[in-house]
């Protein structure tokens, strides 16, 4: 069975501060996908990796896959109450089509 | 354009009751994915369709079952309901062009209590 572990559950903050999120798991997957959800709504894509190693950035927004494609970190910098969310990490492996596993997330909260 | 989306937006039934959830996925899109989301919790993988056809199943029991249509919507069928299937029921639809990843855009779910 996948799992993918998602750290911290829960992250309360001063606006400005960085922070980082973990994903961690035993299985290899295809490729590795972050997610924000909001209230009522469905998860939103933010960014996915592919190859290991693989680095991007989206505005304060640092995504990290690791080298062997097991693990993957969200780093957000000068962090404001308008990054308050939920986050996802969630990962792709083949089986004939596709089949997506998602962490528990991490509950953002950014105090102004 | 029109995002997916998904019918009803929020269901309340009563246990042993069947349910039929519905979603459009984006125009051109040929795969959609189900997904279960218990609150506080991350979304659990259900179904994804391709092309009308089953092409990832996770572990849910046999209570639940969906299909694709022509036009490339989806139901999720769920049948002699339980209490612990109250939750949020996310649609995701992906074009599954372009390599190794398959980018998902989500529908804003349907709430299902059950009684």
């Amino acid at each position: 069975t996948q799992l993918l572990e998602q750290s911290p559950q829960f992250l309360s903050i001063q606006e400005g501060e960085n922070l980082t999120v973990y994903c961690n798991s035993s299985s290899v997957f295809s490729s590795l996908q972050w997610y924000r959800q909001e209230p009522g709504e469905g998860p939103v894509l933010l960014v996915t990796v592919v190859t290991g190693g693989e680095v991007k950035k989206l505005k304060r927004l640092t995504f990290q896959f690791g080298d062997a494609r097991k693990d993957s970190s969200l780093h957000i910098t000068a962090a404001q109450p308008g990054d308050t969310g939920l986050y996802l990490c969630a990962g792709l492996y083949r089986t004939g089509g596709f089949k997506t596993i998602f962490g528990a997330g991490t509950r953002l909260f950014v105090k102004a | 354009d029109a995002g997916v989306t998904q019918s009803p937006t929020h269901l309340i039934k009563t246990r042993g009751q069947h349910v039929t959830l519905r979603c459009s996925p984006i125009s051109g899109h040929k795969s959609v994915s189900w997904y279960q989301q218990v609150l506080g919790q991350g979304p659990q993988f259900i179904f994804q369709y391709y092309e009308k056809e089953e092409r990832g199943r996770g572990n849910f029991p046999d209570r639940f079952s969906a299909r694709q249509f022509p036009n490339y919507s989806s139901e999720l069928n769920v049948n002699a309901l339980l209490l612990g299937d109250s939750a949020l029921y996310l649609c995701a639809s992906s074009s599954m062009t372009g390599g190794n990843y398959n980018e998902q855009f989500f529908g804003p779910g349907t709430r299902l209590t059950v009684l």
